[in-house]
């Protein structure tokens, strides 16, 4: 088993461009999460999907972010247009039940300048 | 008051003492409760499960929930160099994904 796959690893941008991250969960789970990482504020949950389907975007910071689920084994999180305060560690998760266990991918390193 | 409380550290045990680390919620319905340890850089890790009160032993690890005083707990027995992380607690509601806490960091001084 591959575990989660986050792409990419590392990523540094300019203010104002459009940011692109991805995810492929575990084959057969059917709940995928993102999670933000800072030191101020820890582990955020940005949004969720059970079965492709957003259930709850109520961690989105505003507008400038979207999440997508296209299919069972990929995900999409955009920031457009981006800035310096978005530079955190985006973790991508994914689970096979109801019962909350989630496994993360390796994260993706933002950095806004 | 924030769902998940911990404290954030850093907790510095030495070399084969136990090290407890506590966490406390704030909502009754929690269903499911883990423990992630996560080293510098890297990703969570599940470490530990448990869903009832009392105490749940795996290895080196013990779990301990009280729901009743909304309180779970992880006890690492003969701590080694390797297990210095941030160990976060994590709930899960049945309601949203899993919550977490802010983490707290363990240092165990050879």
């Amino acid at each position: 088993d591959a575990g989660v796959i986050q792409s990419p690893r590392h990523e540094v941008t300019e203010m104002g461009q459009e940011v692109t991250l991805r995810c492929k969960p575990i084959s057969g789970h059917n709940s995928l999460f993102w999670y933000r990482q800072t030191m101020m504020r820890g582990l955020e949950l940005l949004i969720y999907f059970n079965n492709n389907v957003p259930i709850d975007d109520s961690g989105m910071p505003e507008d400038r972010f979207s999440a997508k689920m296209p299919n069972a084994s990929f995900s999409t999180l955009k920031i457009q247009p981006s800035e310096p305060r978005d530079s955190a560690v985006y973790f991508c998760a994914s689970s096979s039940w109801t019962e909350g266990l989630a496994f993360f991918g390796q994260g993706t390193r933002l950095t806004v300048v | 008051q924030k769902e998940v409380e911990q404290n954030s550290g850093p907790l510095s045990v030495p070399e084969g003492a136990i090290a407890s680390l506590n966490c406390t919620y704030s909502d009754r319905v929690s269903q499911s409760f883990f423990w992630y340890r996560q080293y510098s850089g890297k990703s969570p890790e599940l470490i530990m499960s448990i869903y009832s009160n009392g105490d749940k032993e795996d290895g080196r690890f013990t779990a301990q929930l009280n729901k009743a005083s909304q309180y779970v707990s992880l006890l690492i027995r003969d701590s080694q160099p390797s297990d210095s992380a941030t160990y976060l607690c994590a709930l899960y509601t049945g309601r949203r994904a899993l919550t977490f806490g802010s983490g707290t960091r363990l240092q165990v001084q050879p």
